[in-house]
């Protein structure tokens, strides 16, 4: 099983400024990575695909990098819907699909 | 634009059978290219994969789980479910159902979620 280990785990950020997440895989999953964002009592949401393909309907300030075993999810500017858990999620290893553990990002 | 529920019992008691359907709606399971899962997040935890069901009933599961996992669908009703049997208290958690490409499985729809219960 490939595990997904994500850092930090809780990230204080000020409205406003930018937002780095991290997601290292455990051995290589090519560029088969997505990004989902969780608010409180939601379903996770969609945010980026093949690692750093946006969603239909995500803003731009939400991008995606990285190959292999190192990924970031970047948010350029928080807003204030922002703030929640990111989870990333690779789909290289196949039947064997895994999530990383989460990242909260909180208001500062 | 395509939307899941979940429907079942919120408390199940410990070594009972957990069930759950998913309805639906906005597409046809029928329709193919689609796999069809099951997730599930213990209390504040982290997200992890039950299984899966296709439409023409083909099914995976996670290892981890595969000994008491069932996934079954109902075209006719577009609906899929779930039953997990022998539950514990471990097995409190929100079930989601979710739709992945059966080429990609990231999943690009979800439901809203069920938190279910087991306790006596």
């Amino acid at each position: 099983e490939i595990v997904m280990t994500q850092s930090p785990a809780t990230l204080s950020v000020s409205p406003g400024e930018r937002a780095t997440l991290s997601c290292r895989a455990s051995q290589s999953v090519s560029s088969n990575l997505a990004w989902y964002q969780q608010k409180p009592g939601q379903a996770p949401r969609l945010l980026i695909y093949g690692a750093s393909t946006r969603a239909t309907g995500i803003p731009a300030r939400f991008s995606g990098s990285g190959s292999g075993t190192e990924f970031t999810l970047t948010i350029s500017s928080l807003q204030s819907e922002d703030f929640a858990v990111y989870y990333c999620q690779q789909y290289n290893n196949w039947l064997t699909w895994t999530f990383g553990q989460g990242t909260k990002v909180e208001i500062k | 634009q395509v939307q899941l529920q979940e429907s079942g019992p919120g408390l199940v008691k410990p070594s009972q059978t957990l069930s759950l359907t998913c309805t639906v709606s906005g597409g046809s399971i029928s329709s193919g290219g689609y796999y069809w899962s099951w997730i599930r997040q213990h209390p504040g935890k982290g997200l992890e994969w039950i299984g899966y069901i296709y439409y023409s009933g083909s099914t995976y599961y996670n290892p981890s789980l595969k000994s008491r996992v069932t996934i079954s669908v109902d075209t006719s009703k577009n609906q899929f479910s779930l039953k997990l049997s022998s539950v514990t208290a471990a097995d409190t958690a929100v079930y989601y159902c979710a739709r992945s490409s059966q080429y990609y499985v990231y999943f690009d729809y979800w439901g809203q979620g069920t938190l279910v219960t087991v306790s006596s």
